[in-house]
């Protein structure tokens, strides 16, 4: 079975930092996405790591340790945009789809 | 740069009507999957076509059927619609097979009453 945790809401000012963390226990894995959601919308796509390591896309980075079956997503110079769900998505190893965590919902205050 | 289309957008139906949801993928992206997304809830994988065959198959009830056509689009069809179908509903596209990321469509957001 999947199992996929992410903590249910965070909150962080305009400016700051702010770092969401998700973890995994899956039955096959071949990679870790992870999208931004806004109410109503749908999921974009925002980065992808399927090798341990940090890969840095702009103001968003995002981390895997497949040993750890941990992830965690950092955005850098919050804006108010970024208050948003943010899902974290493990692709099965078997038929490629994806099986997502419940969702963070980030709130980012003035 | 096109993205996935889906339409309609919007669609009400009443209890035990039929449903026809389509999707229009991004040119050449040869995969496409289905999910179904309730309120406050993360979006569950449905079933999934890569070259116009079932490549996988999730949560979907029996009452619900897709299929991918030879220009890459694809349908779901929802029979005997309950209120619990209730959800939007996101088509998504990747590249050979889901080895590439998935882009998601915009979602029909289907209201049974």
């Amino acid at each position: 079975g999947q199992n996929i945790d992410q903590p249910t809401e965070m909150t962080a000012t305009e400016g700051a930092i702010v770092q969401i963390n998700c973890t995994y226990q899956t039955s096959g894995f071949n990679g870790l996405f992870w999208y931004q959601q806004h109410a109503g919308e749908a999921p974009t796509f925002l980065s992808y790591n399927v090798l341990d390591g940090l890969e840095e896309k702009g103001r968003f980075s995002s981390f895997l340790s497949r040993s750890k079956g941990y992830s965690y997503l950092l955005l850098k110079e919050l804006q108010m945009k970024d208050s948003a769900s943010y899902l974290c998505a493990v692709r099965d190893g078997g038929f490629q789809k994806l099986v997502f965590g419940t969702g963070t919902r980030l709130l980012v205050s003035p | 740069a096109a993205g996935v289309i889906q339409s309609p957008r919007h669609l009400i139906k009443e209890k035990r009507e039929t449903a026809t949801l389509k999707c229009y993928p991004i040119p050449r992206h040869d995969t496409v999957y289905w999910y179904q997304q309730g309120p406050g809830q993360d979006p569950q994988f449905l079933i999934s076509f890569y070259e116009k065959m079932q490549s996988d198959k999730g949560s979907i009830p029996d009452r619900f059927s897709a299929q991918q056509f030879s220009d890459y689009h694809s349908e779901l069809n929802m029979s005997s619609l309950e209120l619990g179908d209730s959800a939007l509903y996101f088509c998504a596209n990747s590249l050979d097979g889901g080895y590439y990321e998935q882009y998601f469509g915009p979602g029909t957001r289907l209201t049974v009453t």
